[in-house]
C-alpha cells in the first residue's frame, strides 16, 4: 500500500464548480505539500502545510494532522486549473518527500 | 531570474548505451533530487544530495548515477544496466528550511 494515496484519481468538473481533492497519508509527517503539475509537464509547489489552513487566491489547502489527512479545494474552477495535482509528505528533518500518483483535474467550460 | 535548468528537453538512448541528464540551479540550495515519472504513477526518488560531495540513492537507484561536484550542478547518468529507462525525469532543489521544492522543465527519454 502506498504511504500517500490520493482521490480521486481523475477528476471532471464544470468551470464555476468547487473542486476537493483529497490525500491521507499513513505515516508520521513533518509536513504536507500540494504540488501542480501543468500539461507540459512542469511542476510548481502550492502549499506546504504543518497544521491548520493556508489560502492562495481561489487555492485553500487544510491539514488535519490527528486524521493523516488534507485537502485541496479550488473554488470557482476554470479552465486553467486543468491540471495534476499532487500531494506529497515529508516524514521527518532533511527526508526527501515521498508522492502520492496524483489527481487529474479537467475543468471544462 | 533564478531557477533550475534542465537539459535536453528530449533525448534518445541506443541500446547499450550511457546517457546524462544535466541538471543546473542557481537558486543556491544545498539540497537537490532526481524523480522518475511513469505514466499513471507518481515521482520515484532516483537520488537525492544533500550537500556538495555527498549523494544518497533512493528508492530506484539501479541502473543510475550521479555526481555533486558543484552546489549548482547534480548531473544523472542513466547506464546501459537501467533496462526501461523510457521515462519522463524531473530534477528539484529544496529551500533550506524545506518549505518550497523547485523543479525543472524535465527531460524525457526515449530508447531508440
Amino acid at each position: 500500500k502506498n504511504e500517500v494515496e490520493q482521490s480521486p484519481q481523475n477528476l471532471t468538473a464544470q468551470e464555476g464548480e468547487f473542486i476537493t481533492i483529497n490525500c491521507s497519508y499513513s505515516v508520521g509527517i513533518s509536513a504536507l505539500h500540494w504540488l501542480q503539475q501543468h500539461p507540459g509537464g512542469g511542476i510548481v509547489s502550492l502549499f506546504m502545510l504543518s497544521s491548520g489552513k493556508k489560502k492562495h487566491g481561489r487555492l485553500i489547502a487544510t491539514i488535519n494532522i490527528q486524521e493523516k489527512h488534507s485537502s485541496l479545494h479550488i473554488t470557482a474552477s476554470h479552465p486553467r486549473d486543468s491540471a495534476v495535482y499532487i500531494c506529497a509528505v515529508r516524514k521527518s528533518g532533511n527526508t526527501p518527500l515521498v508522492f502520492g500518483k496524483g489527481t487529474r483535474l479537467s475543468v471544462i467550460a | 531570474d533564478g531557477g533550475i535548468t534542465q537539459s535536453p528537453k528530449y533525448l534518445f538512448r541506443k541500446e547499450g548505451q550511457n546517457v546524462t541528464l544535466s541538471c543546473e540551479q542557481n537558486l543556491n540550495h544545498d539540497a537537490m533530487y532526481w524523480y522518475r515519472q511513469d505514466p499513471g504513477q507518481g515521482l520515484r526518488l532516483i537520488y537525492y544530495s544533500q550537500i556538495v560531495n555527498d549523494f544518497q540513492k533512493g528508492d530506484i537507484a539501479e541502473g543510475y548515477s550521479v555526481s555533486r561536484e558543484k552546489k549548482e550542478s547534480f548531473p544523472l547518468t542513466v547506464t546501459s544496466a537501467q533496462k526501461n529507462p523510457t521515462a519522463f525525469y524531473l530534477c528539484a532543489s529544496m529551500t533550506g528550511g524545506g518549505e518550497t521544492q523547485y523543479f525543472g522543465p524535465g527531460t524525457r527519454l526515449l530508447v531508440l
